[in-house]
């Protein structure tokens, strides 16, 4: 069966670097998701993200924060300048189209800020 | 604006006891509804969801799940839970726009006694 897959698994960078997440939706799907889950938390949306622009973001998702889908297989999550509240772990999830609502998440990335 | 609520933040049951986990939402439109459930160390997973139709949907591993249209409910069942159940599970929304992202409930964690 399909998987949405995430590299790396765990991420630990220094406060004020830069970071890409990577993930690899399912091949066939056309709507690409990326929500976080800071520990003991609930998981919280961040971007949605179809036809090759954001279709819709949360308060969460400031400048700092950035999409992109540079080929036709992954899509990153970047965020320019981390900061120690970054740290959680940020799941890729993504959708088949627009008549099918079920999103399939992938294993995660755990991010530690120090 | 969407949001869920989870009544019950930990539950501690022994095996073979039945379990039930309240879930709440609000929203003004059609709703689709899920659970979803992270093992230790694990991603998540969906257990089951409603979309239309049936209000009582079964999952997998024996869990299924009411929807109260009236109550605004999502209750989670299973008659009789294992040792392997111990989890986080999460209640969930989303609407039916075009793009529409995941509202996740707080989570409640379920401890199984052997």
């Amino acid at each position: 069966e399909p998987e949405v897959t995430q590299t790396p698994s765990h991420q630990v960078t220094q406060m004020g670097q830069e970071v890409i997440l990577r993930c690899v939706p399912i091949s066939n799907h056309l709507y690409f998701y990326w929500y976080r889950q800071i520990l003991g938390q609930k998981v919280e949306f961040l971007v949605s993200f179809y036809n090759n622009e954001i279709s819709e973001k949360s308060e969460i998702f400031d400048d700092q924060f950035s999409v992109e889908r540079p080929d036709g297989s992954n899509f990153t999550l970047k965020i320019r300048s981390t900061k120690l509240e970054d740290s959680a772990m940020y799941f890729c999830a993504s959708r088949m189209d627009q008549t099918r609502t079920e999103q399939y998440f992938g294993p995660g990335t755990r991010l530690t800020v120090t | 604006a969407q949001s869920v609520s989870q009544h019950n933040h930990h539950v501690i049951l022994s095996e073979a006891a039945s379990l039930e986990l309240g879930c709440n939402y609000s929203y003004g439109g059609t709703v689709n509804l899920f659970w979803y459930v992270q093992y230790p160390g694990q991603h998540l997973q969906l257990l089951l969801k409603y979309f239309s139709g049936d209000p009582l949907v079964k999952g997998i591993k024996g869990f299924e799940a009411e929807f109260i249209k009236s109550k605004f409910s999502f209750n989670l069942r299973k008659p009789s839970v294992q040792w392997s159940d111990t989890a986080e599970y999460f209640c969930a929304v989303n609407g039916d726009s075009s793009a529409s992202k995941i509202i996740f409930g707080s989570g409640t964690r379920l401890s199984i006694r052997p």
